[in-house]
């Protein structure tokens, strides 16, 4: 139980191209979801929290016109890295906390490479 | 502010012993909870074990367990009979509070384990 699965496992795009990365609960719901961005060797950074229904709420620094999230249903949050430059090139993951009213546990999928020409 | 500390970047074990990867937190709530993941070289973040902070025993799963000793803040991680499947990165997490933004995890830095044959 508890998996989460991510689309595209790696993607490739010209500078000023938009982006879209899917993030599904697959045997869970989940009320709340989380986008990272993860550089080498380095770890996790909170990017922003994906709220179904609402809007997302970005950690300091991180540009939501940049990163568009949309959590659009219980089991699926999208993000969207719009106009990318090579400085987007990183690995994005993203969490799900099972539940309606919360939960312990973030479960992760698998990520998402982006590398950005 | 919640601050995860891992102090070893680099660990080597031999096959079949065990091993301790260290992690101390600071946190000013009386509620939090905390967390080991394990990263493997793919990417993916894996759910290893989870401790409430009111929890009176120490959690175990499987060949996991966290030596958790409330006084000093410390949530080490300990590996029973490692496996070569075991090298990869682990990351000791925190959450705070149940409630609005406190689902967010703090991550430390990572220790990256390496299991000789």
């Amino acid at each position: 139980g508890a998996v989460v699965s991510q689309h595209p496992s790696r993607v490739i795009c010209k500078s000023g191209t938009s982006v879209k990365i899917e993030c599904r609960s697959l045997d869970f719901q989940a009320t709340t979801m989380f986008w990272y961005r993860q550089f080498p060797k380095q770890s996790l950074m909170l990017m922003a929290t994906s709220n179904e229904g609402s809007k997302a709420t970005y950690e300091q620094g991180v540009e939501k016109d940049k990163f568009l999230i949309n959590h659009a249903s219980l089991t699926l949050s999208t993000l969207t890295v719009t106009s990318a430059h090579p400085e987007d090139s990183s690995f994005y993951i993203c969490s799900a906390v099972p539940g309606l009213a919360g939960g312990e546990t973030q479960y992760f999928g698998p990520g998402t490479r982006l590398l950005v020409l | 502010a919640q601050k995860i500390t891992q102090t070893q970047p680099g660990m080597f074990v031999q096959e079949k012993e065990a091993v301790t990867l260290d992690c101390t937190y600071d946190t000013s709530d009386p509620s939090y909870g905390l967390f080991w993941y394990k990263q493997p070289s793919s990417g993916e973040m894996i759910f290893l074990i989870y401790q409430g902070s009111y929890d009176q025993q120490n959690a175990t799963e499987g060949r996991y367990s966290l030596n958790f000793q409330k006084a000093r803040k410390s949530a080490n991680l300990v590996i029973s009979a490692s496996q070569l499947g075991d090298s990869a990165m682990y990351f000791c997490a925190m959450r705070g509070p149940f409630g609005g933004s406190n689902y967010k995890l703090t991550f430390g830095k990572g220790t990256l384990l390496t299991v000789n044959p």
